[in-house]
């Protein structure tokens, strides 16, 4: 089965430290990859989406992710933190065999802290 | 437009009560999902249902059962609540991309707690 692993649980940086949270997944064929956020007292959202193509994508709020399959990994950046960015932070990927039915499966999250 | 709606928001139970969690979404998504959340452990998939009439287990489906009622609407039930049970549950609709993959939308949450 599909797993996804954060090993980041809690990060904290002071602004405009650069960020990067890990994000590997198990499953080695087509894969499409997600980040959502979850902002303080809000519901997730999505960040950024990897389909196919460039392997690196951009995101809201200056984000950006970079698939590397040989390494099965896609981990999150930010040249810059804020503030704001202050949140938690999930990496996400359907399991394998389930195409527009995707059984979709979240790491366990990395809670970013941001000292102003 | 209001997107994923929840309800209720919050709700305390005491062991062996039965609930039920309502869940509507307004985007005319086939897909939904329940999800909870519990610190440390991330988003874990109860059950989903990929279109109208369908339902399949997630990873932790044990102690619910779902309802895929019509398009717009999926509820949880805990038929017999249990203290593990307390945790933040989120329901969930996706569209479908060009490529196949699911883009979640998920609604504001409910909390739930099992004395």
């Amino acid at each position: 089965a599909q797993s996804v692993s954060q090993h980041n649980h809690h990060v904290i940086l002071s602004e405009a430290a650069s960020l990067e949270l890990g994000c590997n997944y198990s499953y080695g064929g087509t894969v499409n990859l997600f980040w959502y956020v979850q902002y303080p007292g809000q519901h997730l959202q999505l960040l950024l989406k990897y389909f196919s193509g460039d392997p690196l994508v951009k995101g809201i709020k200056g984000f950006e992710a970079e698939f590397i399959k040989s390494k099965f990994s896609f981990n999150l950046r930010k040249p810059s933190v804020q503030w704001s960015d202050t949140a938690e932070y999930f990496c996400a990927v359907p399991s394998p065999g389930y195409s527009s039915a995707s059984k979709i499966i979240f790491g366990s999250g990395t809670r970013l802290s941001i000292r102003p | 437009n209001a997107g994923v709606t929840q309800t209720p928001k919050f709700q305390v139970l005491k062991t062996g009560q039965s609930m039920t969690l309502q869940c509507a979404q307004d985007m005319n998504h086939n897909s939904m999902y329940w999800y909870r959340q519990d610190p440390g452990m991330g988003l874990r998939l109860i059950y989903y249902s990929a279109s109208e009439g369908t339902t399949d287990k997630g990873e932790v489906p044990n102690g619910y059962n779902v309802s895929r009622l019509n398009k717009r609407e999926f509820s949880l039930r805990l038929e017999s609540a249990a203290p593990s049970q307390t945790s933040v549950y989120f329901c969930a609709s996706s569209s479908v991309h060009g490529s196949g993959a699911n883009v979640l939308t998920f609604g504001a949450g409910s909390r739930l707690t099992v004395l």
